[in-house]
């Protein structure tokens, strides 16, 4: 009954440097999310995905880039790494199903990167 | 866009007492579901209580209760007999029954005094 699993759970980046933080989940849902964290603001989402193959920008994509080739998987890539994006990343996944919207999100445990 | 506002970012209760935390909402929508999110030190983000928007009864989950006021567009949490472990920051957040993702607030940190 693993639910969403994040990896890693902590990171520090030198600047420029890229990195793939890790996401699966194993409750078949449909709709996958990326957000970050940041103190007093949140959480902002940067991508989305509906199903496997459809991914969409939210609202701080730049900087980041996301796949969907599984339902399970949904990896989100930091190229050029900034330290503006420094912060703490979680990723959920939901049922896509109206009747089902009402249970939320299930959420992994977060990634706190640094880039320094 | 909808948009999500917790106006309190720090709150603070004496253990055993009742703390309300405030939230209030934007939306022209008249179909949605509203949530309550705790987070511990832990970072794992834990749902406290939901509420869909066509129900006119506040959620209850044991000491924790909401007070939802649609025409007004407010949705408080209300943390009866707080106990040490209830201390964390608590999201407000809102979910279109037709859009795709979630909008949170900006979050309360609540502490609780022994």
């Amino acid at each position: 009954n693993a639910g969403v699993t994040q990896t890693p759970k902590f990171r520090i980046l030198k600047i420029g440097q890229s990195m793939t933080l890790q996401c699966t989940q194993d409750m078949n849902h449909n709709y996958m999310y990326w957000y970050r964290q940041d103190p007093g603001m949140g959480l902002k989402l940067i991508y989305y995905s509906v199903g496997a193959g459809i991914t969409d920008k939210g609202e701080v994509p730049n900087g980041y880039n996301v796949s969907r080739s599984t339902t399970e998987d949904f990896p989100l890539r930091l190229e050029l790494a900034a330290p503006s994006q420094t912060s703490v990343y979680f990723c959920a996944s939901s049922y896509s199903r109206d009747r089902d919207r009402r249970q939320g999100y299930t959420f992994g445990s977060g990634t706190r990167l640094t880039v320094v | 866009a909808q948009t999500v506002t917790q106006s309190q970012p720090e709150m603070s209760v004496q253990e055993a007492e009742t703390v309300t935390l405030s939230c209030t909402y934007d939306t022209s929508e008249s179909d949605y579901y509203l949530f309550w999110y705790k987070q511990p030190p832990s970072r794992q983000m834990i749902l406290v209580i939901r509420q869909e928007a066509y129900k006119q009864q506040n959620a209850t989950e044991n000491r924790f209760s909401v007070n939802f006021q649609k025409a007004a567009k407010s949705f408080s949490l209300k943390i009866s007999d707080s106990q040490l472990g209830d201390a964390a920051m608590y999201f407000c957040a809102y979910r279109s029954a037709v859009q795709y993702d979630m909008r949170f607030g900006a979050g309360t940190r609540l502490t609780v005094k022994p």
